[in-house]
């Protein structure tokens, strides 16, 4: 059974990168693509990007000019980086896997149990 | 704002039957895959419904989903208290700048 585990910071600093790993056990990272999720406290989901094991990404518009991801098969990783952070960035960050069909997207059917960050000095 | 729109709240008594709609523009719902999530409180969210109306192993037939046109409905027979959560839908939006969208969820009480 696929699970997932978010690592990295709980606290960063306004105008740091934000840095995010999410570790996939108990299957391989490789032919799937895996997304990344926010959620503010009391507020509703947030998807911020999804890649590819192959390095292929596509970002939501409103955070596509902060955000990179990246994945490491060799690992079983894939990351998150955001620049410029505010605190509107506090929010539960959560991994998750994409799963896609022959043409369409499915749904997100695994996710990692999130992690915490806030912004703040 | 949200792409995809829910109402913020519904509320039933045990045993009851709801509905929790979700409609957007057809760049979206119309041309995609809907899923429903389920996030009970201070949990990670959870796959209820995939590809509109499919429900993953271990989810009880209580749940359905169905999608017409340009909205998506998830329904839940028989609630039960441990049914009460936030209900979020989301499809891929192929729009130009091909991104992934969230309603803004539905809070269920169960009275």
């Amino acid at each position: 059974q696929v699970q997932l585990q978010e690592s990295g910071p709980g606290l960063v600093k306004p105008s740091e990168t934000l840095s995010l790993t999410c570790t996939v056990s108990g299957g391989s990272i490789s032919t799937y693509y895996w997304s990344w999720i926010r959620q503010p406290a009391g507020k509703g989901l947030e998807w911020i990007g999804r890649i590819y094991t192959s390095g292929s990404t596509n970002y939501n518009p409103s955070l596509k000019s902060r955000v990179t991801m990246s994945v490491d098969t060799t690992k079983n990783q894939f990351s998150l980086k955001l620049t410029s952070v505010t605190a509107a960035d506090t929010a539960v960050y959560y991994c998750a896997r994409l799963a896609k069909g022959t043409l369409l997207f499915r749904g997100m059917d695994v996710w990692g149990q999130g992690t915490t960050v806030t912004v703040s000095s | 704002q949200s792409v995809l729109t829910q109402p913020p709240s519904v509320s039933a008594a045990p045993g009851q039957n709801v509905t929790i709609s979700c409609s957007a523009t057809s760049s979206n719902i119309g041309n995609n895959y809907v899923s429903w999530y389920q996030q009970l409180p201070g949990t990670a969210p959870k796959l209820l419904i995939y590809d509109n109306n499919k429900r993953p192993s271990g989810i009880p037939d209580r749940f359905s989903g169905s999608k017409s046109g340009t909205s998506a409905t998830l329904g839940i027979t028989g609630l039960q208290t441990g049914d009460e959560a936030d209900y979020y839908c989301g499809t891929w939006d192929s729009s130009l700048s091909a991104f992934w969208v969230f309603g803004g969820g539905t809070k269920l009480t169960v009275l």
